[in-house]
């Protein structure tokens, strides 16, 4: 059964420091979307990734956050300068264009030192 | 961000038996909910839906049950096997968009 798959599984950054966070939706699938859960909290969405633009983010999603679909399998999530606070599981999911429900990846683990 | 609550952070049940599950939502433009398990170190994995047009929808050991009027959704898991140990996470969207999710209830079954 496809799945989506992220990389890496964990990543260790210094404040400040920029880092990419890498998902592979399921192929036939139009629609993604990034969450994050920090630790002890509710899974929160960041935003949503339709026909190679931004159809929704939330408050969280500032100009330090970025997507991208730069080729026809990757969807990359980009934080520039990291914080502390953006220490979470970041998790990303995808859906198809006729159906509600969205798939997960197994999520990276972000902890910014 | 309170528009979706789950109550009761853990549950455990004997193996055999009925568990309940249960979520409440503020939002009464949701129209899609949604439960997802979660085992540790794994992305949250899809396991029933409903869609505000009904109000039970059944999956083999899964039903869901959703109450509009007093915005209530609850998920019956029967009967409880041990590999249903995980934490159980509702969802909520207006819409095909961003979910809303509740915070999750760990569940136990002892075998």
């Amino acid at each position: 059964e496809p799945e989506v798959t992220q990389t890496p599984s964990h990543q260790v950054t210094q404040m400040g420091q920029e880092v990419i966070l890498r998902c592979v939706p399921i192929s036939n699938h139009l629609y993604f979307y990034w969450y994050r859960q920090i630790l002890g909290q509710k899974v929160e969405f960041l935003v949503s990734f339709y026909n190679n633009e931004i159809s929704e983010k939330s408050e969280i999603f500032d100009d330090q956050f970025s997507v991208e679909r730069p080729d026809g399998s990757n969807f990359t999530l980009k934080i520039r300068s990291t914080k502390l606070e953006d220490s979470a599981m970041y998790f990303c999911a995808s859906r198809r264009t006729d159906q509600e429900t969205q798939y997960f990846g197994p999520g990276t683990r972000l902890l910014v030192l | 961000d309170q528009q979706v609550k789950q109550n009761s952070p853990s549950l455990s049940v004997q193996e055999g038996r009925i568990s309940i599950l249960n979520c409440d939502y503020t939002n009464s433009m949701f129209d899609y909910f949604l439960w997802y398990k979660k085992y540790p170190a794994e992305g949250p994995t899809f396991l029933i839906s409903i869609s505000s047009i009904k109000d039970k929808n059944e999956d083999g050991r899964f039903t869901v049950f959703l109450n509009k009027s007093a915005k209530h959704l609850s998920l019956h898991i029967v009967p409880s096997q041990p590999g249903d140990s995980a934490v159980y996470f509702c969802a909520a969207s207006v819409g095909y968009n961003r979910l809303a999710f509740g915070k999750g209830n760990q569940v136990v079954v002892i075998p």
